[in-house]
């Protein structure tokens, strides 16, 4: 079993829908949860960040832990056919070690 | 603007060459870091760096090695290449927060590497 598990997709909702991207993970000692976005053919960029539970909001983007359930969730509201990559969640216990889900494929219709 | 470079986008080589693959970053991070990225796996750490000189595996080592000899410089090293390390390579940095953790990075645009 995957420390992390993401759907791959690929993911395909039109223009102003509201997406919801999701992660599961086995191990209960991270501590830091991560997305990143990766447009084709460029390195991941990371959009938010969240240190234990909780939810978080930047914009049209909220993460949302949920450690009792070990899920994490990444919703963007009124999405944008810009919003259309590949979303990364990644989770780390602290120190150097980040573990990365496989991602998932994003299309916004316009 | 953190900006996190690396020496190719795109690169073919042959089965037995070593390869180089560089890495620059312009924001004086201590930490930086190799992974290489495969369909439906997701990104696996190579090795990271946490100051010159310094280095540590990660979860796949094998065939690699690395260099710091300049803290913003950080190189990967393919001994004799093998066409299962075709791969895209992502270079990243990261600087520690004040408890050390270095959970924020910042990555290169990848070099895809083609071992024939």
């Amino acid at each position: 079993q995957k420390e992390v598990e993401q759907d791959p997709g690929p993911l395909s909702v039109p223009e102003g829908a509201i997406v919801s991207l999701n992660c599961t993970y086995s191990n209960s000692a991270f501590q830091y949860f991560m997305w990143y976005r990766q447009y084709s053919r460029k390195g991941p960029e990371l959009l938010m960040y969240t240190y234990s539970s909780g939810n978080k909001e930047d914009g049209r983007f909220t993460a949302q832990v949920d450690k009792s359930s070990k899920y994490i969730s990444l919703f963007i509201r009124d999405s944008q056919p810009s919003d259309s990559a590949t979303y990364l969640c990644a989770m780390s216990e602290g120190g150097f070690k980040t573990i990365f889900g496989a991602g998932t494929r994003l299309f916004v219709k316009a | 603007d953190v900006k996190v470079t690396q020496s190719s986008r795109y690169l073919v080589k042959r089965t037995g060459e070593k390869v180089f693959l560089e890495c620059v970053q312009d924001m004086d991070h201590e930490n930086m870091f190799w992974y290489r990225q495969d369909p439906g796996l997701g990104l696996r750490l190579i090795y990271f760096s946490y100051d010159v000189k310094m280095k540590e595996k990660g979860d796949i080592p094998e065939g690699y090695s690395v260099s710091r000899e300049k803290k913003e410089r950080f190189s990967l090293i393919l001994e004799s290449a093998s066409t299962n390390q075709t791969s895209m390579y992502l270079c990243a940095s990261s600087p520690p927060d004040s408890s050390g953790d270095s959970y924020e990075q910042y990555f290169g645009p990848g070099t895809r590497l083609t071992v024939t």
